[in-house]
């Protein structure tokens, strides 16, 4: 079946434009994370959504930062006046919280990426 | 302390032999696990979820300790295609932040002919 998708699959902006990145998740996940990682470094997380429930924004390094999940099921994450630090892949991951029960996490299945390149 | 800590290699062996990976973590209320590999420029893709018993799939065996908070993952007869960074991951215990996952910064594997 279909996997995630992220679009664009690169983002070369200029420092201070605004970009948009876009998730689409395996239908019927309703858990949905973003990362970032930067080059020869692990994942950061960033943002968590789950169902209905008020997204877990931890992870935002900034208030440049923001993200929106319409319908409980597109993700789109949007960074203001970027600047060159924010240079990275950024990685979105769904999971379908149905394969597991209790108290712990499930597997989550990763989109391509979109590698943003702030110059 | 980091919350899931692993070496970060690399670890060069050559086609065939078996090769094992460590990682430990920090968070004793921890309650999965899983192991991904990732390929240079790629996303990560799951490899196995490890379990409290232990398990296996084909050439690929996960263990837990919990006593000590460690996982590990064994390679057998390992191939070219094994070659990849391995991360090992954990969520963020029983709390309500528990669907979270934390992922360690990888070990990186080279399988050589």
């Amino acid at each position: 079946g279909a996997g995630v998708s992220q679009s664009p699959s690169n983002k070369v902006t200029e420092k201070g434009k605004d970009v948009e990145l876009r998730c689409d998740p395996i239908s019927g996940h309703t858990a949905l994370y973003w990362y970032r990682q930067s080059l020869g470094q692990g994942l950061e997380f960033l943002i968590y959504f789950q169902g209905n429930s008020a997204p877990d924004k931890s992870g935002l390094p900034s208030d440049r930062f923001s993200a929106e999940r319409t319908g409980g099921s597109v993700s789109t994450l949007t960074i203001q006046r970027t600047q060159q630090e924010d240079s990275a892949v950024y990685l979105c991951a769904s999971s379908h919280p149905s394969r597991r029960q209790g108290v712990g996490a499930y597997e989550q299945y990763f989109g391509p990426g979109t590698r943003l390149t702030v110059t | 302390r980091k919350e899931v800590e692993q070496d970060p290699g690399p670890f060069n062996v050559p086609e065939g032999a078996t090769v094992a990976f460590n990682c430990t973590y920090s968070n004793s209320a921890s309650q999965s696990f899983f192991w991904y590999r990732q390929d240079c420029r790629k996303e990560p893709k799951l490899l196995m979820s490890v379990y409290s018993s232990g398990n296996e799939d084909g050439r690929f065996t996960a263990q837990l300790n919990r006593a000590s908070q460690y996982i590990s993952l064994l390679i057998r007869d390992s191939k070219l295609s094994d070659s990849a960074t391995y991360l090992c991951v954990v969520n963020k215990g029983s709390s309500g932040s528990a669907r979270q996952l934390t992922f360690g910064s990888g070990t990186q594997l080279t399988v050589l002919p």
